[in-house]
């Protein structure tokens, strides 16, 4: 069954230290996958797909089908990067979500 | 752009009661759909159409939900008669291309249900 896991429900962090924000998937196709981020306040919105190999507002996630993860990372967090974060899968023509991290940056 | 648009914002019955969503996409968006997002869990796909056509409800529990998209555009979602369990985000997002998960979807506010 398509699954995807991120094991986390909260990550704190202070303001210049790493972040990564786990997930895995369970997939037996190929699996094109993304980052969904919603702040306070505002609406759920794409992140970034890993097909897009880009980084945005520094965020990088590599697809990793040996390990079936696709991890999020920064290499130095900032105060408005506190939001909600979901990792999410296309698969059958619809997206599953994961459960979603908070993450918490402290000044 | 105008984003999507959804309506009302919050919305508080009590049980076996009745109730109605409203999303209006943004224009010229193909695929429309519809998420039911409980507390602590990520959306989940209730139903998804492509233009007036219903692509995918595998998740919508028929025996009281139903949703309509008239004329490929607005869309409406229903609950008769509502459950206790049906307390959450209802979020509707649209996407540009017809047929393909792939492309960017784009999420309304969404509706806050809580069935009482």
């Amino acid at each position: 069954a398509q699954r995807v896991t991120q094991p986390e429900k909260l990550l704190s962090v202070f303001k210049g230290a790493p972040v990564e924000l786990k997930c895995n998937y369970s997939y037996s196709g190929s699996p094109e996958l993304f980052w969904y981020v919603q702040y306070s306040r505002q609406r759920l919105q794409l992140l970034l797909r890993h097909i897009s190999r880009e980084s945005i507002k520094g965020f990088t996630a590599d697809l990793n089908k040996g390990e079936t993860s696709f991890h999020l990372k920064k290499p130095f967090a900032q105060e408005e990067d506190s939001a909600m974060y979901y990792c999410a899968l296309s698969a059958w023509d619809k997206l599953i979500f994961g459960t979603g991290t908070r993450l918490q940056v402290f000044p | 752009e105008a984003g999507v648009a959804q309506s009302p914002r919050y919305k508080i019955i009590e049980k076996r009661q009745s109730v109605a969503f409203w999303c209006n996409p943004i224009s010229g968006h193909a695929t429309l759909y519809w998420y039911q997002q409980i507390l602590g869990q990520g959306p989940k796909l209730l139903i998804q159409f492509q233009n007036n056509g219903v692509v995918d409800d595998s998740q919508l529990p028929k025996d009281r939900f139903s949703a309509e998209r008239l004329k490929g555009v607005d869309s409406t979602l229903k609950i008769q008669p509502a459950k206790l369990e049906d307390s959450a985000v209802y979020l509707c997002a649209s996407s540009l291309q017809a047929g393909s998960s792939t492309d960017t979807q784009y999420f309304g506010p969404g509706t806050r249900l809580t069935v009482l």
